[in-house]
């Protein structure tokens, strides 16, 4: 069964360093996303992308983010300056078509990411 | 900004008896409902979904109920199985908004043998 693979599984950083998390999306897939988790909270949603670029994204989406689709298969999220606070597990989705009528994101295993 | 509630953060339920998981929704704009179940470690992985324009969909096990005048799901587990625990989490999206999901708090399900 196709999967979103995303790599690292952990990355362990210091506070100021940027940090870059990627994703394989599902090879046939058109929408991709980017959402975390905060330990014991619920899944946010932090953007999403369409045709090589952004089409929606959050509050926490700040300036210190940004995602690119470099290559065709790639998907990454880059975080320019790690804060404390941005220690959670980074998870990246994919999807076909938002007008086949099923909303249906796969999810990868997510990428956790620890900032000292 | 709480448009998807899971008010209920953990539920014990005996093996082979029915588990019931809820969730609450406030924009009307939802017009297509998801359950996810995650293990620890693990992403989110699609367990079943249902329209807006339907109050039911049932796959196996697993039953969502929609609710659109209460703005309510739930999803029924019959029977709970000790390999069904794990935190299941409600979410919704409106064609409008790009497929984004919005997900409630989820519920830490406990099967008991």
């Amino acid at each position: 069964e196709p999967e979103v693979t995303q790599t690292p599984s952990h990355q362990v950083t210091q506070m100021g360093q940027e940090v870059i998390l990627r994703c394989v999306p599902i090879s046939n897939h058109l929408y991709f996303y980017w959402y975390r988790q905060i330990l014991g909270q619920k899944v946010e949603f932090l953007v999403s992308f369409y045709n090589n670029e952004i089409s929606e994204k959050s509050e926490i989406f700040d300036d210190q983010f940004s995602v690119e689709r470099p290559d065709g298969s790639n998907f990454t999220l880059k975080i320019r300056s790690t804060k404390l606070e941005d220690s959670a597990m980074y998870f990246c989705a994919s999807r076909t078509d938002i007008s086949s009528g099923a909303n249906v994101l796969t999810f990868g295993a997510g990428s956790r990411l620890t900032v000292l | 900004d709480q448009q998807v509630k899971q008010n209920s953060p953990s539920l014990s339920v005996q093996e082979g008896r029915i588990s019931i998981l809820n969730c609450d929704y406030t924009n009307s704009m939802f017009d297509y409902f998801l359950w996810y179940k995650k293990y620890p470690a693990e992403g989110p992985t699609f367990l079943i979904s249902i329209s807006s324009i339907k109050d039911k969909n049932e796959d196996g096990r697993f039953t969502v109920f929609l609710n659109k005048s209460a703005k309510h799901l739930s999803l029924h587990i019959v029977p709970s199985q000790p390999g069904d625990s794990a935190v299941y989490f409600c979410a919704a999206s409106a064609y409008n908004q790009g497929g984004k999901l919005i997900f409630g708090q989820g519920t830490e399900l406990s099967v008991k043998p």
